[in-house]
């Protein structure tokens, strides 16, 4: 089974620009991978902010962006609020099983 | 407007059969091509997908759970359910249950236990 590889905890300043990313074990992520990405509070259900690589919910706020960069999926977050600090999930599609990151711990200081 | 609601039992004996429902209300599982599936979350732990069903039947499962997993549908009650078998301490978890194609609707998560 695949592994799914995400930076375990990251720190970001109050409007400052963040990059998370997510590897995975088999090869080059692609748009095959059809990426997803959750946020997740404490005490909450996750929420999808991205899916297939880079398309919004219409709930996701405009500064969080998902692309591929360098054989990775990637979360942009662009100019970081306090209510961003949450952890973020990836998920990927691997013909037919899915496999979730590990996640990673976003803090907002 | 889609709603899911995970029930089921908050308390499992070990060697036993967990087993959740997923209600879905405001649409029907099986009139879209959509998946659903299900994931679960041990406290203060990660996520861990466990599987899902298509809207005609098929399912996937994660191979390190394949063998004591069976995700089924009900039309008539417009559900969907999972059974894991012979749980351990270790399948204690939020239980989430989602509309696993774009994923933009899951339920609010169900906590079971597995204890005697």
């Amino acid at each position: 089974q695949a592994v799914v590889t995400q930076e375990p905890s990251l720190t970001v300043s109050p409007g400052g620009t963040v990059t998370l990313t997510c590897d995975s074990s088999t090869g080059p992520v692609t748009s095959g991978h059809y990426p997803y990405w959750f946020q997740q509070k404490p005490g909450q259900a996750p929420k999808t902010l991205i899916f297939d690589t880079h398309i919004k919910h219409s709930w996701t706020p405009a500064r969080f962006s998902g692309s591929l960069l360098g054989g990775k999926a990637a979360l942009t977050l662009s100019g970081a609020q306090p209510e961003d600090e949450a952890d973020y999930y990836c998920f990927l599609f691997y013909s037919g099983a899915r496999v979730l990151g590990g996640g990673t711990k976003l803090t907002v200081l | 407007q889609l709603q899911l609601q995970e029930s089921g039992p908050g308390v499992v004996k070990p060697s036993e059969t967990l087993s959740l429902t997923c209600t879905v209300s405001g649409g029907s599982i099986s009139s879209s091509n959509y998946y659903w599936g299900w994931i679960r979350q041990p406290p203060g732990k990660g996520l861990e997908w466990i599987g899902n069903i298509y809207y005609s039947g098929s399912t996937h499962y994660n191979p390190s759970l394949k063998s004591r997993v069976t995700i089924s549908l009900d039309t008539s009650k417009n559900h969907f359910s999972l059974k894991l078998s012979s749980v351990t301490a270790a399948d204690t978890a939020v239980y989430y249950c989602a509309k696993e194609t774009h994923l933009d609707y899951w339920g609010q998560g169900t906590l079971v236990t597995v204890s005697s």
